[in-house]
């Protein structure tokens, strides 16, 4: 158990539907990471926020949008879903910002399955 | 962040080491290798990092070579839990938009064999 938590486990949706994807940091950590992995995508970066604001960002669509809460948590917003946005969505935390030696620790994942 | 290469697939006996390989020929000196594993759509499990040391923990080692252009993760003793997709990441602080970016390629599928 890396101490990342993600909710929910399972999603099953409808094309052109919004969904929200959630993210508890490890206690302490600063950095949140979101990254997607499809079957023909592989893991792919989509977007870190550190300390609410966001810091790094990967090849992640417009109709794509994340955020991180005072509280530190972060929330993955997909909406206008299609049917390529099936896929694993996890979470990742790290202590700091992001530098080389900032270890980030995985959460469980959100499996995503868009109708 | 460096390219890196790493066999499909490979096999071990359970009980025996597991020795991974990864190539990173245009490693820079500032760059780290990090090494995740996945098993079965978990999400990925940091196992170590390095710079140029050999590092070792409860996990696994991680030898670098002196030119830091390949490196081996060994698992001394494999376990049927340790079949996993093995990735090899080079990090760097190159700093930008990608700041805190994982370059996940497809990794070494380890099958561990009773």
């Amino acid at each position: 158990d890396s101490g990342v938590t993600q909710t929910p486990k399972h999603l099953i949706t409808a094309t052109g539907q919004r969904v929200t994807l959630r993210c508890s940091p490890r206690s302490g950590d600063l950095s949140v990471y979101w990254y997607q992995q499809s079957l023909d995508q592989g893991l792919q970066f989509l977007i870190q926020y550190y300390n609410g604001e966001e810091r790094a960002k990967g090849n992640i669509l417009e109709r794509f949008s994340a955020q991180q809460f005072p509280d530190l948590h972060s929330e993955l917003n997909l909406s206008s879903l299609e049917l390529g946005d099936s896929a694993l969505y996890f979470c990742a935390s790290s202590v700091e910002g992001g530098g080389v030696t900032d270890t980030q620790y995985f959460g469980p994942g959100t499996r995503l399955t868009v109708l | 962040d460096a390219k890196t290469t790493q066999p499909t697939s490979m096999d071990c006996a359970e009980g025996r080491a597991a020795n991974l390989p990864c190539n990173h020929s245009t490693i820079s000196g500032n760059e780290y290798v990090y090494w995740y594993r996945q098993i079965h759509s978990q999400g990925p499990q940091y196992i170590i990092h390095g710079l140029k040391n050999n590092e070792t923990n409860e996990m696994a080692s991680l030898i670098i070579t002196e030119d830091r252009k390949s490196s081996t993760l060994i698992l001394p003793h494999a376990t049927l839990r340790d079949t996993a997709v093995y990735y090899c990441i080079v990090r760097s602080n190159a700093g930008g938009t990608s700041y805190g970016k994982l370059t996940f390629g497809q990794g070494t599928i380890l099958t561990v064999h009773p």
